[in-house]
């Protein structure tokens, strides 16, 4: 099984800051199977970044994904006080297709 | 637009069944994509429980699996999961998901909105 190591687990910061999560893999993750979500508190996770880099649908530009082999990375470029939520990336390359801890991003 | 919307009891005796439906509307469960079941302890993550596709071919966690059948109806245009023998350590949110494969590129784009079920006598 793949794990999936997401730090820091909080991120304390304002709005208008730039926010970068990690989340590395235990084993080599083809970037096409690399998923980032996010989830606010009493709703289903919003699909965010597929493919490590390719934003979803609707998704606005101050998200971007990158990264490959192990180590992956979502950037926030400027903080809404919308993004204030719970992200957690996921790996497709091998089941079962599992997801990181999760890194809660607050507002400072 | 896909929609899907999960449904069955929210609360299951210890070593009981759990039993959950999903909904497929604003297009066919038949199309050529998984659907995925994914779970929720409370202020915990999240866990892939399993996925079908339309054929009825299935993948399942190991951690679950000897638990866990995830079967569909394309006639009702659903999925269902049922998960035996439960415990208090199977009280979650249980979400449905789309599992969108195209391209080279697996995500789940559509989610239900999710129901709680709570273990417990």
């Amino acid at each position: 099984e793949i794990v999936l190591t997401q730090s820091p687990g909080t991120l304390s910061l304002s709005p208008g800051e730039r926010a970068t999560l990690s989340c590395r893999a235990s084993q080599s993750v083809s970037s096409n199977y690399l998923v980032w979500y996010q989830q606010k508190p009493g709703q289903a996770p919003r699909l965010l970044i597929y493919g490590a880099s390719s934003r979803a649908t609707g998704i606005p530009d101050r998200f971007s994904g990158s990264g490959s082999g192990t180590d992956f990375t979502l950037t926030i470029s400027r903080l809404e006080p919308e993004d204030f939520a719970v992200y957690y990336c996921q790996q497709y390359g091998s089941s079962p297709y599992t997801f990181g801890q999760g890194t809660k991003l607050e507002i400072k | 637009q896909v929609q899907l919307q999960e449904s069955g009891p929210g609360l299951v005796k210890p070593s009981g069944t759990l039993s959950l439906t999903c909904a497929v509307s604003g297009g066919s469960i038949n199309s050529t994509n998984w659907w995925s079941w994914v779970r929720q302890p409370p202020g915990k993550g999240l866990e892939w429980i399993g996925e079908i596709y339309h054929s009825g071919s299935t993948s399942y966690n190991p951690s679950l699996k000897s638990r866990v059948t995830i079967s569909v109806d394309k006639s009702k245009n659903q999925f269902s999961l049922k998960l035996s023998s439960v415990t208090a350590a199977d009280t979650a949110v249980y979400f449905c998901a789309r599992d969108f494969r195209r391209g080279g590129y697996y995500y789940m784009d559509v989610w239900g909105k999710g129901t709680t079920v709570t273990v417990s006598s």
